[in-house]
């Protein structure tokens, strides 16, 4: 399995609140990405990482934001959190930015927001 | 707006009985990709098809991408309780950025 390791596993917080969650790997991937995962939705993108420093936006970044200082730890931060940001967050690295390349993924953090 | 839609969202079956998912858009994907995902667990990729008409088989899997690379659909022969789980397609459309389809929730009872 691929060394990605995502933190924390579940949160509860409250609206309004900022949340801050961890994807760190092992692997020395170029690439990395952060999804959320909502019924009937599938995985959606919110940001993604193609170097350090270099992220860029995804198909629902409002209200996210994300670094990387490190090739292995990539952060995505929710400033003032929403309930609509309840959902499961995966995060994903590669090795390539080459849609023949499998995205290897994480175990998800549940975050919920009351 | 979704661009790969997916069919069904749910599958119940029982064990035996043969099943296809269906993956279907109106753009074109330079590959496409299938993963399966259990319960509390990441998405982990099955195949990934590159050829307009390439089919590939994985045991008793078998996974067909459209001549026109806009559909894609995974066929199960004898599903086994093991089979249980949420499969997610996955196109690429312009290198590195996957759009997934909804997923179909398989469940296979003894």
């Amino acid at each position: 399995d691929a060394g990605i390791t995502q933190s924390p596993r579940h949160k509860v917080t409250e609206t309004g609140t900022p949340v801050t969650l961890r994807c760190h790997q092992t692997e020395n991937h170029r690439y990395m990405y952060w999804y959320r995962q909502d019924p009937g939705h599938g995985l959606r993108l919110i940001h993604y990482s193609y170097g350090v420093k270099d992220t860029d936006k995804g198909e629902v970044s409002d209200g996210y934001s994300v670094s990387r200082s490190k090739t292995e730890d990539f952060l995505l931060t929710l400033e003032s959190a929403t309930s609509s940001q309840t959902s499961v967050y995966f995060c994903a690295i590669s090795a390539q930015w080459d849609g023949n390349q499998p995205q290897h993924f994480g175990d998800g953090t549940r975050l919920s927001i009351l | 707006t979704q661009l790969l839609e997916q069919s069904p969202q749910f599958l119940s079956i029982q064990e035996g009985e043969n099943l296809t998912v269906y993956c279907n858009s109106s753009s074109v994907f330079s590959s496409l990709q299938w993963y399966r995902q259990e319960p509390g667990e990441g998405p982990v990729l099955l195949v990934t098809v590159v050829t307009g008409g390439e089919v590939k088989k994985l045991k008793r899997l078998t996974f067909q991408f459209g001549d026109a690379r806009k559909d894609s659909s995974l066929h199960i022969t004898a599903a086994q309780p093991g089979d249980t789980g949420l499969y997610l397609c996955a196109g690429d459309l312009k290198g590195g950025k996957l759009i997934f389809g909804q997923g179909t929730e398989l469940s296979v009872k003894p």
